[in-house]
């Protein structure tokens, strides 16, 4: 199966500045990669997704890279705010699992 | 939007019952949906996919009998926590792919969990 692992598992940033949060997939076979965004003790919300044909996708201050070379992909946050603080999961997918693989989450907390 | 509705939203059952927890797909059909548990402060962990009209697949480690799904039409799975113990405390969320938008190239939709504590 595939195996997705993410980093870091906690960032904290002051408002106003980017967030960075990576993850790396073990299987080519995966072509899709959303990202999720958990507020505690609320269900997971889609916040951007990325298909395997396309190297970037942006929407406002949210961007996903993507690296199939590398396997890994990236998810970008420019000029923070501090409702963005929450738990973010990267997963990978593929038709050949017809399940999701979700990364170990990454606790990001926006300073004021 | 693809909605997916989850209850109960928190229970507490005493050792020893059972615990039904109810997945619905509000306005698509899904022949397929997930079931994850999620420990505080820790990531989501695929327990099973529920198959309409066929039997769940379960992850290695999930133990079917403890966990019954039943996935009787096309808009609702069920969840059964057998026999409850605290061990199996946790948060629970289900979710299923909008199948009107591709079979698999397409987000997972999730409900709004269930705190199931048992004491």
């Amino acid at each position: 199966g595939e195996n997705v692992e993410q980093h870091p598992s906690t960032l904290s940033v002051q408002e106003g500045d980017s967030a960075v949060i990576k993850c790396t997939y073990s299987d080519s076979a995966s072509n899709y990669f959303p990202w999720y965004k958990q507020e505690l003790g609320k269900r997971p919300q889609l916040i951007i997704d990325i298909r395997s044909n396309v190297g970037e996708k942006k929407d406002q201050r949210i961007a996903v890279t993507l690296n199939k070379t590398a396997k890994h992909f990236s998810l970008h946050i420019t000029e923070t705010q501090p409702e963005d603080s929450a738990v973010y999961f990267c997963a990978a997918t593929s038709y050949n699992f017809n399940k999701f693989y979700f990364g170990s989450g990454t606790k990001l907390n926006v300073k004021p | 939007g693809a909605v997916v509705s989850q209850h109960p939203s928190r229970v507490i059952c005493k050792s020893g019952t059972s615990v039904k927890i109810e997945c619905r797909s509000l306005d698509f059909q899904a022949t397929t949906m997930f079931w994850y548990r999620q420990f505080p402060k820790q990531s989501l962990m695929l327990m099973a996919t529920s198959n309409e009209g066929s039997k769940a697949t379960y992850e290695q480690g999930v133990e079917k009998d403890k966990f019954l799904i039943n996935h009787a039409s096309l808009t609702l799975s069920t969840l059964t926590v057998t026999s409850a113990h605290p061990e199996d405390s946790s948060f629970y969320i289900c979710s299923a792919r909008d199948e009107r938008v591709s079979s698999y190239n397409s987000p997972l939709h999730f409900g709004n969990g269930t705190r199931l504590t048992v004491t």
